[in-house]
């Protein structure tokens, strides 16, 4: 089983559409949580963090399950710019040793006008 | 941009070659990795560095060396190509000291071994 677990997806979905994403991780000691977005041919890049009490940044919001070991992700008014594979990360390190991050294999999104 | 160039950025090389990819900071960042990423399995780390001359084995270290002799540079090696180690590598910072453990990746250096 991985360490961490997401849909593959791709979600197709219309521009002004809602749409979210779950992640499920293994590690119950798992520190801190993330999402990342990665571009085509591109670096990912940090989307936001994810907090244990939910935490929302312009139309994305991200939840934490910590007794259910799951992550979500929810992107409203889709815009064709959101298109990106999204990636689901986990640190399992404290933060004195650096990071240890174990990431998903990433979720495709697809926002079709 | 977060300060890290990687070189070189593309590389064809043949099996049984020796490789090696460059890291390079700007930020003097304490912690610095290099992942590989491939399909189906999302980066994998493959070693980290948490200080000069101060590095550790990640996930999927086997077929490769790092070195660190400077802050700024963190060196990647393959001492012998093989065809499975065709991936995109990333080099990645983050410093950790402020409780704020943002890592930030390179552009990427795709490496195919023929």
């Amino acid at each position: 089983r991985k360490e961490v677990e997401q849909d593959p997806g791709p979600f197709n979905v219309p521009e002004g559409a809602t749409v979210a994403f779950n992640c499920t991780y293994s590690n119950s000691a798992s520190q801190s949580f993330f999402w990342y977005r990665q571009d085509c041919r591109k670096e990912p890049k940090l989307l936001m963090s994810v907090y244990s009490s939910g935490n929302e940044d312009g139309r994305f919001t991200a939840q934490l399950n910590r007794a259910s070991q799951y992550i979500s992700l929810l992107i409203r008014d889709s815009k064709l710019s959101d298109s990106a594979t999204y990636l689901c990360v986990v640190n399992t390190s404290p933060i004195q040793y650096g990071n240890k991050l174990v990431f998903g294999a990433g979720t495709i999104l697809r926002v079709k006008s | 941009d977060a300060g890290i160039t990687q070189s070189p950025r593309h590389k064809v090389t043949e099996t049984g070659t020796p490789v090696t990819l460059r890291c390079h900071q700007t930020e003097n960042h304490r912690y610095m990795y290099w992942y590989r990423q491939d399909p189906g399995h999302g980066l994998r780390l493959i070693h980290y560095s948490y200080g000069v001359k101060d590095t550790d084995k990640g996930e999927v270290s086997d077929g490769y060396s790092v070195s660190r002799s400077k802050t700024e540079d963190f060196l990647l090696t393959l001492e012998s190509a093989t065809s499975s180690q065709t991936s995109v590598y990333f080099c990645a910072i983050s410093e950790s000291r402020t409780g704020r453990n943002t890592i930030y990746f390179g552009e990427g250096s795709w490496l195919t071994v023929v």
